[in-house]
């Protein structure tokens, strides 16, 4: 099983509308930690927020938002009036310990975003 | 001031050779990585290094075998290389390798074996 869920594989919006794209993750752990970072064209990976489990607020960064849901274990990242330069793929990550006192971040499948002109 | 920094940015090789991936990071941090990110750009952890020793490696072929001369810098040799290890190779770094550190990862070497 997926530790880390992103369902959506791809998601196409003309410039300007709103997106959200989905993050479910699975843990046995009380303490963990979400990410999500960016991955332009370009293919650098931009780390973009971290949120840890204790912490249920919702965030927000100019046209970013994430919403923090541990009810349903989702960790979903929005993007307000979307820019041809937001088209990249995304990757929701979750940290947790992976045994012997070391820690693992692990990636889901990512969602690529295409933002239309 | 590139952060992570890797070399060679891409590298093309014939199936059977022997190549290095060379990695450094200026930001102090203790702990390394080494990932891998295939074709349908799945991204996994290899290796990671504290201090130059090995914490996490996982199901690895060992013709992969990462090298850290010292904390700043983390090196990937493969040996006898296959065509399924094309793929993009991430290193990454982060503080002390604790559960709540953010990774910086560097621009990625893009290897393709012909």
């Amino acid at each position: 099983a997926q530790k880390v869920t992103q369902a959506q594989t791809e998601i196409s919006v003309v410039e300007k509308e709103d997106v959200t794209l989905d993050c479910v993750y699975e843990t046995r752990d009380t303490t963990y930690y979400l990410f999500w970072y960016k991955q332009p064209p370009s293919g650098e990976l931009v780390f973009l927020i971290r949120r840890n489990s204790f912490d249920e607020q919702n965030e927000i960064s100019g046209r970013y938002s994430w919403n923090f849901q541990k009810s349903t274990s989702s960790f979903n990242f929005t993007i307000t009036a979307s820019q041809v330069v937001d088209s990249a793929v995304y990757f929701c990550a979750l940290s947790e310990a992976s045994g012997a006192g070391s820690y693992q971040l692990t990636f889901g499948k990512g969602t690529k975003l295409s933002v239309i002109p | 001031d590139t952060a992570v920094s890797q070399t060679p940015k891409y590298l093309v090789t014939q199936m059977g050779n022997d190549k290095s991936i060379k990695c450094e990071q200026n930001l102090g941090h203790d702990t390394m990585y080494w990932y891998k990110q295939d074709s349908k750009k799945f991204l996994k952890i290899m290796f990671s290094y504290n201090n130059k020793e090995l914490i996490i490696n996982e199901t690895v072929p060992n013709r992969f075998s990462p090298k850290s001369p010292d904390k700043a810098h983390l090196n990937l040799h493969i040996n006898s290389l296959e065509l399924g290890d094309s793929a993009v190779y991430f290193c990454a770094s982060s503080q002390t390798g604790l559960l709540q550190e953010t990774q910086y990862f560097g621009p990625g070497t893009r290897l393709l074996v012909l």
